[in-house]
């Protein structure tokens, strides 16, 4: 089993729409989370940290469940830009920092 | 300020020769690491530094050097390339490291390498 899993998608949505992804992790000892976003053929950058209360950023939510396991971000009101592949990251301390493989989000007008 | 670079951008070796994959970064950053991204596989740490004259193994270390002689920059060489280290190598940097509160990990643009 991957310590970090998400579902490769892709998600086909309209423009507008609410999408949310999950991703699952597999050590309880897991410190921080992250959701990073990485467009095509270039490089991940931060989209935002994730935190027990739950946090937003404009039309970014993300939450974390510990109990479960998981953690999820939900995008609003989705605009042709998000269109991209949405990283989930783990730090489980030091410099164990486990990346997701990716979910991919195709916004359509 | 660039942040962080990379190069070259793209490359083709014959399986045994070697390259220098080079990352310098102008954000003043002590932490330094370089992944390598495959198809269907999140990124995966090779070697990581937490300052200049230090370096240390990641995941996936097996076929790679590194020296980092400058706190700016930190280099990645392949000695004798294999098919299975062809993929798109990135360098990061971050202010601290990921110990406890994980810092934020700026990227470089990436460098495509293909081993025939």
């Amino acid at each position: 089993r991957k310590e970090v899993e998400q579902d490769p998608g892709p998600f086909n949505v309209p423009e507008g729409a609410t999408v949310a992804f999950n991703c699952t992790y597999s050590n309880s000892a897991s410190q921080s989370f992250f959701w990073y976003r990485q467009d095509c053929r270039k490089e991940p950058k931060l989209l935002m940290s994730v935190y027990s209360s739950g946090n937003e950023d404009g039309r970014f939510t993300a939450q974390l469940n510990r109990a479960s396991q998981y953690i999820s971000l939900l995008i609003r009101d989705s605009k042709l830009s998000d269109s991209a592949t949405y990283l989930c990251v783990v730090n489980y301390g030091g410099f164990k920092t486990i990346f997701g493989a990716g979910t991919r989000l195709f916004v359509k007008a | 300020n660039a942040g962080v670079t990379q190069t070259p951008k793209f490359r083709v070796l014959k399986t045994g020769q070697s390259m220098t994959l080079l990352c310098a970064q102008d954000m003043n950053h002590e932490y330094m690491y370089w992944y390598r991204q495959d198809p269907g596989m999140g990124l995966r740490l090779i070697h990581y530094s937490v300052g200049e004259g230090t370096t240390a193994k990641g995941e996936v270390p097996d076929g790679y050097n590194v020296s980092r002689l400058k706190k700016q920059n930190f280099l990645l060489g392949l000695e004798s390339a294999a098919p299975s280290q062809t993929s798109v190598y990135f360098c990061a940097s971050s202010k601290t490291g990921t110990s406890g509160g994980a810092d934020t990990q700026y990227f470089g643009p990436g460098t495509r390498l293909t081993v025939l």
